[in-house]
């Protein structure tokens, strides 16, 4: 089956600290998104992981793709209000599947 | 360039009627996907389409349909509306899906209340 985890599935946090956001997925794949939503709002695509040990950076966040370990990480550095949203990374499978499968989401709350 | 457009936003329905909902993907991009939304099941995918065939079907009844236009262009209809139906749709486009480099660009999705 395929599964896509993220933990954690909230996370409140202080303006000016660091924490990461953990995605683990269950069958092999080489490609991996990174999104964010506003509430009400729609899907923002954040990074394309492509390969193994892809590392992304823009602004305060940077995203990491470990295909061994079936693992990407997204890194918050001195987390400020306006990065308060949902995360949601997406793995592709293609072939026969074909298809991108969400991981649960991370509830990203910053408080000043 | 305009983004993924769905129509409409909003809708409210009661239990047995069924919907349509639209979605004009970015200029260019042929592949169409849908999913749906919900607090309890996260976002979910129904099915894909591309040229005018569908690709992909996600694990959803028969109830969920869809089809693609010759622009692109596509719609997804359900029938005999359930209380559990109700969620946010959301449209994605790309040139195809799986591009390489690509990622998805979502709509900002219609929101289907069931009553």
């Amino acid at each position: 089956e395929l599964k896509v985890e993220q933990n954690p599935l909230f996370l409140s946090m202080q303006e000016g600290k660091n924490y990461t956001i953990y995605c683990n997925y269950s069958t092999t794949s080489d490609r991996l998104y990174w999104y964010r939503q506003d509430p009400g709002k729609s899907l923002e695509s954040l990074f394309v992981l492509l390969s193994n040990g892809a590392v992304k950076q823009e602004g305060r966040l940077m995203a990491s793709l470990d295909t061994k370990a079936r693992l990407s990480t997204l890194h918050i550095t001195a987390a400020v209000h306006d990065l308060s949203a949902t995360y949601f990374c997406a793995v592709f499978y293609g072939g026969a599947t074909n298809k991108l499968i969400f991981g649960t989401g991370t509830l990203l709350a910053v408080q000043p | 360039k305009a983004g993924v457009t769905q129509t409409p936003r909003y809708l409210i329905k009661t239990r047995g009627q069924q919907v349509t909902l639209s979605c004009s993907p970015i200029s260019g991009h042929r592949s169409v996907s849908w999913y749906q939304q919900t607090p309890g099941q996260g976002l979910q995918f129904l099915f894909e389409y591309f040229s005018e065939t569908q690709r992909n079907k996600g694990n959803f009844p028969g109830r969920f349909s869809g089809r693609q236009f010759s622009n692109s262009r596509s719609e997804m209809n359900v029938s005999t509306l359930e209380l559990g139906d109700s969620a946010l749709y959301l449209c994605a486009s790309s040139f195809l899906l799986g591009a390489y480099n690509s990622p998805l660009h979502f709509g900002n999705g219609t929101r289907l209340t069931v009553t």
